[in-house]
């Protein structure tokens, strides 16, 4: 069974940038798509974007513009970067393996705090 | 982008109760792209239907789901005390991922 285990720093200060890694254990890389999604505090979930394993990607539009989500096969990884956040993108961010569009999978959680 | 729309808000039942969650489109999903998930307070969401219908792996037969075009509906035969938690329902189409708002279960 495919397990996902992410990482990434916690907290940041206003107009840097969000780094997050996803690792995927336990089964195939190829031939699925791999989310972001986060969750601000005790609020709905929102996706952020995915990739496959040969870099195609999807991005939310209303966070295009500051999302680049790349994708490392050599290591059955993938990453997230936001750029230039603000306290609003404070949230729990996960991980996600969807293989026909539904999350069968997740990481275990990240949260960020950006705050000045 | 398709906008979900979850009812009720909130949902208070006893245990054993039959719960039963809906999840408006705003416009018809193409075929049956819709999942549903539970959550539980700092736990990641778990995938209970895909496919509009179809049980995720290890999910019991007392969850099912069912639906077409844009009205949906998340049925929890008898309710047990795991099952009180937030249901969200998810679109996904056209390289796009949209979730509803939520539905809260709460035990009555």
């Amino acid at each position: 069974q495919v397990q996902l285990q992410q990482w990434g720093a916690g907290l940041l200060k206003p107009s840097e940038t969000l780094s997050l890694t996803c690792a995927v254990y336990g089964g195939s890389f190829r031939g699925y798509y791999w989310s972001w999604i986060r969750q601000p505090p005790g609020k709905g979930l929102e996706w952020i974007g995915e990739i496959n394993h040969r870099g195609t990607t999807n991005y939310n539009p209303s966070l295009k513009s500051r999302v680049t989500i790349s994708v490392d096969t050599s290591k059955n990884r993938f990453s997230l970067k936001l750029s230039s956040v603000t306290a609003a993108d404070t949230a729990v961010y996960y991980c996600a393996i969807n293989p026909g569009g539904e999350m069968a999978g997740w990481g275990q959680g990240t949260l960020v705090t950006v705050s000045s | 982008e398709i906008v979900l729309t979850q009812s009720p808000v909130t949902l208070s039942l006893s245990l054993g109760e039959r719960a039963t969650l809906s999840c408006r489109a705003s416009q018809s999903v193409g075929g049956t792209d819709l999942a549903w998930y539970q959550q539980k307070p700092g736990q990641a969401p778990r995938l209970l239907i895909y496919g509009a219908s179809s049980r995720a792996t290890g999910i019991p037969d007392r969850f099912s789901g069912s639906g077409s075009g844009t009205d949906f509906t998340l049925t929890i035969s008898r309710l047990e005390p795991e099952d009180f938690a937030v249901y969200y329902c998810q679109h996904y189409g056209s390289s796009s991922i949209t979730f509803g708002q939520g539905t809260r279960l709460e035990i009555k």
